[in-house]
């Protein structure tokens, strides 16, 4: 069974300073790494979808992944105080249609 | 292009009552899914159906729980004789199969006192 893992579990930063978010997987199969974005009492917005080891960037927002070990990443370019919210990372593995959460982290950005 | 809409939005419950959440996919999407999210959780996958077969129910807490989707397009999820512990949003989304990108709805939130 697939178990994702989030680090921290809550992050504050400066407006403007970079953040950087951590997830892990179990599967090493897995092959589809997306990151959502949850405001307080609203739906799931895609950030980023990740599909190949390397680096991917859509507009402030860029997603590492490193298969091998296991990993993920999200960092924010210059965040600003509406960025605050829960970062959620979602993993599915090689032939599932199943997408599998990690805890979430919580962001908060002070101006 | 309208998104995934959910209805209602809230619902609060005694224990043992009922409740029906009702979600309308993106047009076109032809696999819908059912996640729970409790407070500070990640969402957890309850139900998934592609057209109007269940592909994977294995994940529903009991069966006090059930979902249907009769034609392949919206979709019910019933709790019947609510928990305390049922207490949480619950999300659906529909997959574009082309990008195979989840889109989601807004959620309903279910408080059972």
């Amino acid at each position: 069974q697939q178990k994702v893992q989030q680090s921290p579990e809550s992050l504050t930063v400066s407006e403007g300073a970079m953040a950087s978010l951590n997830c892990t997987f179990s599967d090493g199969t897995s092959n589809n790494f997306r990151w959502y974005r949850q405001h307080s009492a609203k739906g799931l917005e895609v950030l980023v979808s990740i599909f190949s080891d390397g680096e991917k960037e859509e507009g402030r927002f860029t997603a590492h992944l490193n298969r091998a070990n296991l990993h993920v990443s999200l960092h924010i370019r210059e965040p600003q105080p509406s960025d605050s919210a829960v970062y959620l990372c979602a993993v599915t593995t090689s032939g599932s249609w199943q997408l599998i959460f990690g805890s979430g982290t919580q962001l908060t950005v002070m101006p | 292009e309208a998104g995934v809409t959910q209805s209602p939005r809230y619902a609060v419950l005694q224990e043992g009552q009922a409740v029906s959440f009702w979600c309308d996919p993106i047009s076109g999407h032809d696999t819908l899914y059912w996640y729970q999210q409790p407070r500070d959780q990640g969402p957890q996958l309850l139900v998934y159906f592609r057209d109007e077969a269940v592909i994977d129910n294995s994940q529903l807490p009991s069966d006090r729980f059930s979902a249907v989707r009769p034609k392949g397009t919206n979709s019910t999820l019933k709790i019947q004789s609510a928990k305390q512990g049922d207490t949480a949003t619950y999300l659906c989304a529909s997959r574009d199969s082309l990008t195979g990108q989840l889109y989601f709805g807004e959620g309903s939130k279910l408080t059972v006192l």
